[in-house]
């Protein structure tokens, strides 16, 4: 079972939008509509930002959204701001009734 | 406020077991929702290990599933996880979680998480 792929980094400067990618398999991101994202700050708990590839939670800003095609599921962080700098996780159910985490994305807001 | 609070030794000996406690507070664990565990290796991603619901149903990662066992006591509102044969690879930050109702496989409540160094 090996993690879904996340590119390593992204950055962007305050105000751009940058989309994270998180790439799976047809055992588990292309089967299955129950993708989420958290977001994670050092030292803190991490936060769900997507849930069910595109819904938010109540509190999460709409600057935040989710897509999927085929295996590839993503995240898309409109207007950044500099508290969006963190890490960031992808997550899928998996064929076998398992969840996979991705291997993360750490965002810079330049 | 709903809470999951974790607790556990900190530092555990190679070979030995890792037992790791959950208190969830202000909300009944009696419910449709799943409670269990992730956790982060220093400098790596998050590794789902396992879920528990009210009435024992249990789902457990593959790779862990051999050296784990997960119960739940809805009494007293905690949950609790066992790994045996810890080793270095299983240094981490421990992270217990709620799962919404079933099938939903989303983590909406997290606990501030716990190291757990494996040394001698």
């Amino acid at each position: 079972q090996s993690a879904l792929t996340q590119p390593a980094s992204v950055s962007g400067s305050p105000g751009q939008s940058i989309t994270i990618s998180c790439t799976g398999t047809s055992s588990d991101v292309g089967s299955y509509d129950r993708v989420s994202w958290y977001q994670h700050h050092p030292g803190k708990a991490p936060k769900v930002m997507i849930y069910e590839v595109t819904k938010r939670p109540s509190g999460v800003s709409n600057r935040f959204s989710g897509s999927k095609s085929g295996n590839t599921a993503s995240l898309t962080i409109s207007a950044l701001q500099a508290e969006d700098e963190a890490d960031y996780y992808c997550c899928s159910l998996t064929i076998g009734d398992t969840a996979i985490f991705g291997g993360g994305t750490k965002l810079t807001v330049l | 406020q709903v809470k999951v609070q974790e607790s556990g030794p900190g530092l555990v000996k190679p070979s030995e077991t890792l037992s790791l406690t959950c208190v969830v507070s202000d909300y009944s664990t009696s419910g449709d929702d799943y409670w269990g565990w992730i956790r982060q290796p220093p400098g790596k991603g998050l590794e789902w290990i396992a879920i528990i619901n009210h009435s024992g149903r249990t789902y457990f990662n593959p790779s862990l599933k051999s050296r784990l066992t997960i119960s739940i006591d809805t009494s007293k509102t905690q949950f609790s996880v066992k790994m045996t044969a810890m080793t270095a690879a299983d240094e981490a930050v421990y992270y217990c979680v709620r799962q919404v109702g079933h099938g939903t496989w989303y983590f909406d409540l997290w606990g501030r998480g716990t190291l757990v160094t494996v040394s001698s």
